[in-house]
């Protein structure tokens, strides 16, 4: 069964950091681009950032460029996403996902991970 | 960056009814078009892609359809199963979500 397992959300401080790590098992993972989208409270669907299978290609949404840096760990089939900076409106849960189709980052994701819940308040 | 407007925001519907959502893009992106339903505290489920293929395993009540600038989601009887919150999401240039539109009971 192919799963994504999201982990190291919490309470953080405006300015903090935090990093989470979404855990890929059922599936071959070095073969897949990755994302991480976000969901503000009662808020839409927001895409953040996406890292080619190699790391050679990354891409990041305007609001979080220079603040968040995501990586991959293709031998612990594990993707990561270093959150610096925090601010209040990066309050979401942030889910990561897997494109459907292998070698592109540009196709939609299928399946999801359960999400892991960040909030950003003094 | 493309910009996806999702219309409407919210409705209220009964069981039985057909219900129709929209997604328009700000620059054609051919068929590059999924959708997905989402309940509380759960993640998205993908319902179609290609803006008309159903994804394996979804009812066949629901159905897309549009090309370009222009897409449409179908669910041509809404069952109690269908109470929820629905997303389009472009992926012809980077990825943009519609801002969903929320499907409550009447």
């Amino acid at each position: 069964e192919v799963q994504l397992v999201e982990s190291g959300g919490g309470l953080v401080k405006p300015g903090g950091s935090l990093r989470l790590s979404c855990a890929a098992s059922g599936f071959t993972f070095s073969s897949y681009s990755m994302n991480w989208v976000r969901q503000a409270p009662g808020k839409g669907l927001e895409w953040v950032s996406s890292i080619s299978s190699s790391s050679s290609y990354i891409y990041y949404a305007d609001s979080v460029k220079g603040r968040f840096t995501i990586s991959r760990d293709n031998a612990k089939n594990s993707l990561y996403l270093q959150m610096n900076s925090l601010r209040a409106e990066d309050t979401a849960v942030y889910y990561c996902a897997r494109p459907a189709q292998a070698g592109t980052h540009e196709s939609w994701f299928d399946p999801w991970g359960q999400g892991t819940l960040v909030t950003v308040s003094s | 960056a493309i910009r996806i407007t999702q219309s409407p925001s919210s409705l209220s519907a009964s069981t039985g009814d057909r219900v129709t959502i929209t997604c328009r893009a700000s620059q054609g992106i051919s068929s590059y078009l999924a959708w997905y339903q989402q309940k509380p505290g759960k993640a998205p489920k993908l319902l179609i892609y290609a803006a008309s293929t159903l994804q394996s395993g979804v009812p066949s009540r629901f159905s897309g359809s549009g090309s370009g600038t222009d897409f449409t989601l179908t669910i041509s009887c809404l069952q109690s199963e269908d109470f929820a919150t629905y997303y389009c999401q472009q992926y012809y240039s980077y990825l943009t979500f519609g801002g969903g539109t929320k499907v409550e009971i009447k």
